[in-house]
């Protein structure tokens, strides 16, 4: 067990461009989740997954904003169109949904994305 | 709204202190609580945790206390270590959904 990991560790990309993270969690974990930090800031959800089933997007996320885990595997997020304010750090976790109301989260390294 | 708080920004303690580090939160449905540790440049790494139908679990020198009725958590760190310095976020849940996180307390451990 490697753990949740996460492609690129950082990305610098012009205004306007689009960007594509990749997130592969525990093996076996049922659900992952994307989240965003900014300085100063707790993690800052976005959208989470059970299995390849998306369940929830948070109302803040932009319709720039996609996330992708087609085979219930590994995740992608993707921003188009990238501004400014989207430099943040990318984090992704995964957890195992066993039944009942607890579900750690663990979370891979991130992905810093600067917007120039 | 912010669901969940930690109205510390930073905490300085001597080594071999006590560290205490205090979450408040206003949702009432929320059934789970967490505490991360994150160091720069690194995702969080989870470090305790606690259901709502207990009032404190321990693991090693790390404590967590839950007051419901207070709507309030904090972690107990004893003895406290320079290795602990760090970034510790407080986050909860409900329905094992999605995590809503506090804005973190930095912790200093001085030698």
């Amino acid at each position: 067990d490697t753990g949740v990991s996460q492609d690129p560790r950082h990305k610098i990309t012009k205004r306007g461009q689009n960007v594509t993270f990749r997130c592969d969690p525990i093996s076996e974990h049922n659900r992952l989740y994307w989240y965003r930090q900014t300085l100063g800031q707790g993690p800052e959800f976005l959208t989470y997954f059970q299995n390849e089933a998306q369940l929830e997007k948070s109302r803040l996320l932009s319709d720039r904003f996609s996330a992708e885990r087609p085979k219930g595997s590994f995740s992608t997020l993707e921003i188009q169109r990238t501004e400014q304010g989207d430099s943040a750090m990318y984090l992704c976790a995964s957890s195992s949904l066993a039944g009942g109301p607890t579900d750690t989260q663990y979370f891979g390294p991130g992905t810093r994305l600067t917007v120039l | 709204d912010q669901q969940v708080k930690q109205n510390s920004p930073s905490l300085s303690v001597q080594e071999g202190r006590i560290s205490i580090l205090n979450c408040d939160y206003t949702n009432s449905m929320f059934d789970y609580f967490l505490w991360y540790k994150k160091y720069p440049a690194e995702g969080p790494t989870f470090l305790i945790s606690i259901s709502s139908i207990k009032d404190k679990n321990e693991d090693g020198r790390f404590t967590v206390f839950l007051n419901k009725s207070a709507k309030h958590l904090s972690l107990h760190i004893v003895p406290s270590q320079p290795g602990d310095s760090a970034v510790y976020f407080c986050a909860a849940s409900f329905d094992a959904g999605k995590s809503t996180f506090g804005d973190g307390t930095t912790l200093t451990v001085k030698p």
